[in-house]
């Protein structure tokens, strides 16, 4: 039974461009929730994913968008990229109901 | 961003010491999870609490929902090496899965 996997494990870009990344949920599993983990903090929630739709939604600004497919599977796309996006981006799945959150081991982005 | 409030912020400890970590919030939340993260590694759940007062353990690890659903708690018995890592509890409200973590609690266990 495959957990949650993230992908590339790291990015590096500069100021200004744009990235996407990508999630594939555990087995079974239909809701797809982002978060950013700043150095030596908690992760923050960005938004979270359910039938390609997005239903919530933290406090990020709309550069951060993304997607669900049909697989569940799910891509996020930052554009116009600033430093203080530098982060490790978490990826979370779930069923719809109960809540448990299992994560996927991440993306490190740097941005220069 | 919101954050719940966790203490210790760290704490080194010797092996086969029992640890005990809070967690603390102004809102009240519906159910709270219990995290640990290595260097580099996304979170892993260790338990999850869903009522008011439950109190549940996996393993070495037992921990609370707090009766006024506004903190819970976490206690390690006997620690070992691999118990280090950092320690976030997170909290979600009804009518949304979005998780709330902590601070984070690192634990450091010495030999």
């Amino acid at each position: 039974d495959a957990g949650v996997t993230q992908s590339p494990t790291h990015l590096i870009k500069t100021r200004g461009q744009q990235v996407t990344l990508r999630c594939s949920p555990k087995s079974g599993h239909d809701t797809v929730s982002w978060y950013q983990q700043a150095l030596g903090q908690g992760p923050q929630f960005i938004f979270q994913y359910y039938e390609e739709e997005e239903r919530q939604r933290g406090n990020f600004p709309d550069r951060f968008s993304g997607h669900q497919f049909p697989n569940y599977s799910s891509e996020p796309n930052v554009n116009a990229l600033l430093l203080g996006d530098s982060a490790l981006y978490l990826c979370a799945s779930s069923l719809a109901s109960p809540d448990t959150q299992y994560f996927g081991p991440g993306t490190r982005l740097t941005v220069l | 961003g919101q954050q719940l409030n966790q203490s210790p912020q760290s704490m080194f400890i010797q092996e086969g010491e029992d640890v005990s970590m809070n967690c603390t919030s102004s809102s009240i939340f519906n159910t709270w999870l219990w995290y640990k993260q290595e260097p580099g590694e996304g979170p892993v759940l260790l338990i999850a609490l869903y009522k008011a007062g439950e109190l549940t353990s996996n393993g070495r690890l037992t921990a609370q929902f707090g009766i006024t659903r506004k903190d819970s708690f976490l206690n390690i018995s006997a620690s070992i090496p691999s118990d280090v890592g950092i320690y976030f509890c997170a909290g979600v409200t009804g009518g949304g899965n979005k998780l709330t973590f902590g601070t984070g609690t690192q634990l450091k266990v010495e030999l």
